[in-house]
């Protein structure tokens, strides 16, 4: 069951915050995110386990809500370098599934 | 440094022609996949490996074939391109954490 994100796409002035959310209809055991800039490779930002904790990375930081199977990642007084497409990566909690069933992606953009 | 690679970067060839997409890894990771990828949008899982002589159809029906006969080898290999499979793949592997490593993708265009 494919996660789903939103928002779809969402334009930061520098120095503005953001929030992607991230959710899922399963029961989940783990939530990774990752950031793609425009013509190179998904690069790994962060980790959250079911336990309900929240993990950093620079000025971006993430929650995993496991009760509501949702996780959100919080980008943070945003940089121009911040801007790419993020996607959320879901672990059902099923046995024995070592893949990743990646959301659609947030583009987001930090314009100067 | 411990890294994945793809090869070719690029490539262009004729329909009906057999291709293959050499992905290696450094790192010693039992699990690999294969991601196909149109520019800006979802990844689709093709194929995985959990370890040698393993190997599985993802979620995405796909007319590729893969094989894993060394741990750090799991090529994609296509026996007649058409213009349908042109995509981005990119391949990655992982153990069970901290993440998913991606190697820089091959850029197939089929003409």
């Amino acid at each position: 069951q494919q996660p789903v994100q939103s928002p779809q796409a969402v334009i930061l002035r520098e120095g503005e915050d953001a929030v992607i959310n991230c959710s899922s209809s399963k029961a989940l055991y783990s939530v990774h995110w990752y950031r793609q800039k425009h013509g190179e490779a998904p690069v790994f930002l962060m980790i959250l386990l079911k336990g309900g904790e929240q993990k950093g990375h620079e000025k971006i930081s993430a929650s995993f809500n496991e009760k509501k199977q949702q996780s959100s990642l919080y980008l943070t007084a945003s940089q121009l370098s911040y801007s790419g497409t993020y996607f959320c990566g879901t672990f059902d909690s099923g046995a024995g599934s070592y893949q990743l069933t990646f959301g659609k992606g947030t583009k987001l953009s930090v314009i100067p | 440094e411990a890294d994945i690679y793809q090869t070719p970067r690029y490539l262009v060839i004729g329909t009906g022609k057999k291709i293959t997409l050499e992905c290696s890894q450094t790192m010693g990771h039992d699990k690999m996949y294969w991601y196909q990828q149109d520019p800006g949008m979802e990844l689709h899982l093709i194929h995985y490996s959990y370890g040698v002589n393993s190997t599985e159809k993802g979620d995405l029906s796909s007319e590729s074939t893969v094989s894993r006969i060394r741990t750090e080898h799991f090529p994609l290999t296509l026996e007649s391109a058409r213009p349908s499979h042109t995509s981005q793949y990119l391949c990655a592997s992982s153990e069970d954490s901290p993440g998913y490593t991606f190697g820089s993708g091959t850029r197939l265009t089929v003409v």
